[in-house]
């Protein structure tokens, strides 16, 4: 069973670049979610998509955070003009089951962000 | 302001041992908590999720348990093998509110052979 892919796995840039992370949920899962973890945050949910319709984008840090789901086999997160407090690891995750439903996440293997 | 937390950021433990990770709340509106545990380099992994309307639920070698008076649920691990070596977090939720889970920080556990 393939599970949440992520990619890239690892993304090194310079300030001020676009940087684009892609995410590739479980088939059949309708809801798809966009974490980041930071040491002094932790695990904080940024997007929320439920068919394909983001649902609550109340964790997006600011507007250079933009996140898509043009259809139900893919989403992206955008940063643009990225700068260094960007950097982290960032999650997608999956789940079978509308809001509120009892189904549990299940994550993709991050992206590790850098911004120079 | 920290509405899920696991105070302990690591724990040690003999291979064959019992492991019990805990995790406080703070919100009396949660009603749906689970478990993830996360290897280095890799996506947190579901492991055990308990619903409020009980206060004990077991999955082979894990069971959690959860007491809502204290705000309170634990994570057992009998008998604890060196691959549990990971960072474990709970998080929690509001099903009848926002739905979004709140992770605690994480506890790492070592479990020595």
């Amino acid at each position: 069973d393939a599970g949440v892919i992520q990619s890239p796995r690892h993304e090194v840039t310079e300030m001020g670049q676009e940087v684009t992370l892609r995410c590739k949920p479980i088939s059949g899962h309708n809801s798809l979610f966009w974490y980041r973890q930071t040491m002094m945050r932790g695990l904080e949910l940024l997007i929320y998509f439920n068919n394909n319709v983001p649902i609550d984008d109340s964790g997006m840090p600011e507007d250079r955070f933009s996140a898509k789901m043009p259809n139900a086999s893919f989403s992206t997160l955008k940063i643009q003009p990225s700068e260094p407090r960007d950097s982290a690891v960032y999650f997608c995750a999956s789940s079978l089951g509308a809001v509120y439903s009892n189904q549990p996440q299940h994550f993709g293997d991050g992206t590790r962000l850098s911004i120079l | 302001d920290q509405q899920v937390k696991q105070n302990s950021p690591s724990l040690s433990v003999q291979e064959g041992r019992i492991s019990i990770l805990n995790c406080d709340y703070t919100n009396s509106m949660f009603d749906y908590f689970l478990w993830y545990k996360k290897y280095p380099a890799e996506g947190p992994t579901f492991l055990i999720s308990i619903s409020s309307i009980k206060d004990k639920n077991e999955d082979g070698r894990f069971t959690v348990f959860l007491n809502k008076s204290a705000k309170h649920l634990s994570l057992h691990i009998v008998p604890s093998q060196p691959g549990d070596s990971a960072v474990y977090f709970c998080a929690a939720s509001d099903t009848s509110g926002t739905y979004k889970y709140i992770f605690g920080t994480g506890t790492r556990l070592k479990v020595l052979a």
